[in-house]
């Protein structure tokens, strides 16, 4: 089956300092990996995603993730960090399989200290 | 840019009561799900649906549960008799292609079973 673990449930940062999100999974078979941010009382924005192709993608508000297969991880990063980041962060990820679910991690909430 | 649309935003219902939520997913995409989270908690799947029928259910959706595509628009969730654990948001997404396209998430129904 597949799973998503996203290492640190919560991650506190300083306004400027480097922001890493952690996520993991575990896969047979090629994955479709993708993160999101959901911000308090609203739905899910996507940030970016990795098909195929190159392996480290550009997302949205300056957030970029790598697909490192040997390591089964699709981190999420950003140079410097603002305070308008704080919000909850989801990765996911689906296979080209029963019409393409997304299987969720549990999420991590980033902090972002003034 | 198009986007996935939900009514109600806030459905408050007693126990033993159904519900229906509503959807409206972007015109051309053809496969439709929906999700949903537990304050606080992960984002779960729940149920698929490509070419009028469902492609993949989880454990979560039981015989309570139903969804329709009454026409070339709407998209249903249905809860039969709502328990006290079905309290959580509700996320309708859509997809133009398969696993690998992005999946487009609605804004969220906020269901409270009393």
């Amino acid at each position: 089956a597949q799973s998503v673990t996203q290492l640190g449930s919560h991650v506190s940062v300083s306004e400027g300092a480097l922001v890493l999100l952690r996520c993991n999974y575990s896969s047979s078979v090629p994955p479709y990996l993708f993160w999101y941010v959901q911000y308090p009382n609203q739905g899910l924005q996507l940030l970016l995603k990795y098909t195929t192709g190159a392996t480290l993608v550009k997302g949205i508000n300056g957030f970029e993730a790598e697909f490192k297969k040997s390591e089964t991880s699709f981190h999420l990063t950003k140079p410097s960090a603002h305070m308008s980041d704080a919000a909850e962060y989801f990765c996911a990820v689906s296979y080209n399989t029963n019409a393409g679910k997304s299987t969720f991690g549990d999420g991590t909430t980033l902090t972002v200290k003034p | 840019e198009p986007e996935v649309t939900q009514t109600p935003s806030h459905q408050v219902t007693q126990m033993g009561q159904e519900v229906i939520l509503r959807c409206v997913p972007i015109s051309n995409h053809l496969y439709f799900y929906w999700y949903r989270q537990i304050l606080g908690q992960k984002v779960e799947f729940l149920v698929s649906f490509y070419n009028n029928e469902i492609s993949e259910k989880s454990e979560i959706f039981d015989d309570q549960f139903s969804v329709e595509r009454p026409d070339g628009s709407n998209f249903t969730l249905k809860i039969r008799s709502t328990k006290l654990e079905d309290s959580a948001m509700y996320f309708c997404a859509s997809r133009r292609t398969g696993a690998g396209d992005t999946q487009y998430f609605g804004p969220g129904t906020r269901l409270t079973v009393l």
